[in-house]
């Protein structure tokens, strides 16, 4: 299994500019969420989704969209990218409520 | 979910054995401990958890005391991979709501030659 992964691992962007993260895991989980983590930080949650067709909002979902059209998948779109969106992007995974959860590398997100 | 204190930090020389503490005083019946960790730049890494059992599997123990108002992780023979912020977490296991993981400071452990 490669678990979770996410791409691109790096993405600079211009203040305005809109783009897609990507988020894919193999392990047929139910639960997928965004994250995302600021320097000295702990991880904040974006939106979250229970299930394929399902998302609902986390701490910090302003600025972001999600959708789960399958259950492998899961984007999160900046639309338009601010200066304050700079930060580090975990995508994670789990089974079912409140189970462990299996992170991706993270994305690592400059916007000038 | 339960709030949980960590240390800020501490240091392990290699090959001893990391204890590090957590107090959940306030921790709920139904809810478990979880254990995390994140190493430099990576993604966090799920290491255990427990709700009122020590558990043990091939990364690490959890030691919870009897009134489950705080645990011990112990990375049993610690390396210099293990340098990493190990987080504390406690939540819900089960039933229908998200079961949200709500990262704190951690405890930044340093493991040293």
């Amino acid at each position: 299994n490669a678990g979770v992964t996410q791409t691109p691992k790096f993405q600079v962007l211009k203040t305005g500019q809109s783009m897609t993260l990507q988020c894919a895991q193999d392990m047929n989980h139910e639960y997928m969420s965004w994250y995302r983590q600021d320097p000295g930080m702990g991880l904040r949650l974006i939106h979250y989704s229970v299930g394929a067709g399902i998302t609902d909002q986390g701490e910090v979902p302003n600025g972001y969209n999600v959708s789960r059209s399958t259950t492998e998948d899961f984007p999160l779109r900046l639309l338009s990218a601010a200066p304050s969106q700079t930060s580090v992007y975990f995508c994670a995974s789990n089974s079912g409520a409140g189970s462990e959860q299996y992170f991706g590398p993270g994305t690592r997100l400059t916007v000038t | 979910d339960a709030k949980t204190t960590q240390p800020t930090s501490m240091d392990c020389a290699e090959g001893r054995a990391a204890n590090l503490p957590c107090n959940h005083s306030t921790i709920s019946g139904n809810e478990y401990v979880y254990w995390y960790r994140q190493i430099h730049s990576q993604g966090p890494q799920y290491i255990i958890h427990g709700l009122k059992n020590n558990e043990t599997n091939e990364m690490a123990s959890l030691i919870i005391t009897e009134d489950r108002k705080s645990s011990t992780l112990i990375l049993p023979h610690a390396t210099l991979r293990d340098t990493a912020v190990y987080y504390c977490i406690v939540r819900v296991r089960g039933g229908t709501s998200y079961g949200k993981l709500t990262f704190g400071q951690g405890t930044i452990l340093t493991v040293h030659p």
